[in-house]
């Protein structure tokens, strides 16, 4: 079975200061890792995914996050929050090896205050 | 329109009544995904298309879900004898292979209330 935590429910940062948004993963096997956003009234957007390679991975509007394999963690950065960013941020891991099913955390909810 | 389209955007129905829920996935997209996201819940998978076929149902909630893809394109959700369990924020995704490193791309979602 495949997992993904999502530690904290909301995170509350100052615009211009970094920001990291947490996620755990278990799975099986080796993993595909994603996030998304949602805005309100609307359906989740793609910003990043792991696949191979660099454990860096930098996706849309300047986040970027990093995988750990020892620490099973994929937490998601942006070196300078803005006031658009807030949103509600999902992390997701699919197991390379078995089945189709995209599993997801809980969502942390992400507000930047000017 | 690029983006995945889904139909209607609010559907409010009595207990014990049918709904069919209606996606409209990028177009040229092989794989099509159906996820419920309910309050406090999170998002949870219910059922994946590869093509007309679900090699993957495992997610539906019980027999009253069921779900078809016509022409490798359009799908439509069935909810039948609808409880107010079932209330949520339907979505539907579509990537344009099904390997498992691609990137799902989301419909706005249907929200049910069942009263």
């Amino acid at each position: 079975a495949q997992s993904v935590a999502q530690p904290e429910d909301q995170v509350n940062v100052a615009e211009g200061n970094p920001l990291t948004v947490k996620c755990t993963y278990s799975v099986s096997g080796n993993p595909y890792l994603f996030w998304y956003v949602q805005y309100p009234n609307r359906g989740l957007q793609f910003l990043l995914k792991y696949i191979t390679g660099d454990n860096l991975v930098k996706g849309s509007y300047g986040f970027e996050a990093e995988f750990n394999k020892s620490q099973t963690s994929f937490h998601l950065k942006k070196p300078s929050a803005l006031v658009s960013d807030s949103a509600l941020y999902f992390c997701a891991v699919r197991d390379r090896n078995a089945g189709n099913m995209l599993t997801f955390g809980g969502g942390t909810r992400l507000m930047v205050k000017p | 329109g690029a983006g995945v389209s889904q139909s209607p955007s609010n559907k409010v129905t009595e207990k014990g009544k049918d709904v069919e829920l209606r996606c409209d996935p990028i177009s040229g997209h092989t794989a099509l995904y159906w996820y419920r996201q309910s309050l406090g819940q999170g998002l949870e998978f219910l059922i994946y298309f590869q093509g007309n076929s679900a090699p993957d149902k495992s997610g539906l909630p019980s027999d009253r879900f069921s779900a078809e893809r016509t022409g490798g394109s359009v799908s439509t959700l069935t909810i039948q004898r609808t409880q107010q369990e079932d209330s949520a924020v339907y979505l539907c995704a579509s990537s344009l292979v099904s390997g498992r490193a691609s990137e799902q791309f989301f419909g706005p979602g249907t929200r049910l209330t069942v009263l």
